[in-house]
């Protein structure tokens, strides 16, 4: 009964290094959403996007950005990852009348 | 500036009492008001609210939202130490496509 996959559970990176996060969902959902979350500062939005190949900027975009290609699939990139990125990553969709939102398992990123 | 605010920040209490959380939100075009739990691994969906005093139940858990008042509540009673969690409020945010926003969580614990 998974609805949303992220590729990873667990990675660990070199600084300065590509990484690609990815995020499947099948729910047929428009809304597809990248968080980070750290002690204390709770679920940060990174990025979003409401269809294919459109996207917003979040809260704390910087040093990211993301691909979405395909309705079912959302990309998060770090372009040269730093330790300040090392972190847990959330993605989440959403159906477009606002209803429940469904995340996947998270991903732990570890830069060193 | 749309936002989502939860209190309290955290909160310690034993087995069998009773404890409520708060969820503030002020956006746009409001559609409803969604109550996650976390514990060590992603956010599992609880409750989505959508109207006013219509009260939401699930075991021990419940909620309800005022729309007058812009804010809604989650009710956990005769807690258990597996209630120990982070409650997340999240709204949909009515415009680009139903951007999803959080609160900061209220971390609750449950002593034996």
């Amino acid at each position: 009964d998974v609805k949303v996959t992220q590729s990873s559970r667990y990675l660990v990176k070199r600084t300065g290094e590509k990484v690609f996060l990815e995020c499947v969902q099948d729910m047929d959902h428009e809304n597809m959403f990248w968080y980070r979350q750290d002690p204390g500062l709770g679920l940060r939005l990174i990025y979003f996007s409401y269809d294919v190949k459109m996207k917003e900027k979040g809260d704390i975009p910087e040093g990211y950005s993301v691909s979405r290609e395909k309705k079912e699939r959302f990309s998060l990139i770090l372009e040269s990852a730093s330790t300040n990125q090392t972190s847990m990553y959330l993605c989440a969709s959403l159906g477009i009348w606002g209803t429940e939102a469904f995340f996947g398992q998270g991903t732990r990123l570890t830069v060193v | 500036e749309d936002k989502v605010v939860q209190s309290p920040l955290s909160l310690v209490v034993h087995e069998g009492d009773t404890v409520t959380l708060n969820c503030s939100y002020e956006v746009t075009n409001f559609r409803s008001l969604l109550w996650y739990k976390q514990e060590k691994k992603a956010p599992t969906f609880l409750f989505m609210l959508t109207s006013s005093g219509i009260e939401k139940k699930s075991g021990r858990l419940s909620s309800i939202l005022d729309k007058k008042e812009l804010f809604s509540i989650l009710n956990i009673t005769a807690t258990q130490t597996g209630d120990s969690a982070i409650y997340l409020c999240a709204v949909p945010k009515g415009n680009a496509g139903n951007m999803l926003t959080f609160g900061g969580g209220t971390r609750l614990m449950v002593k034996p």
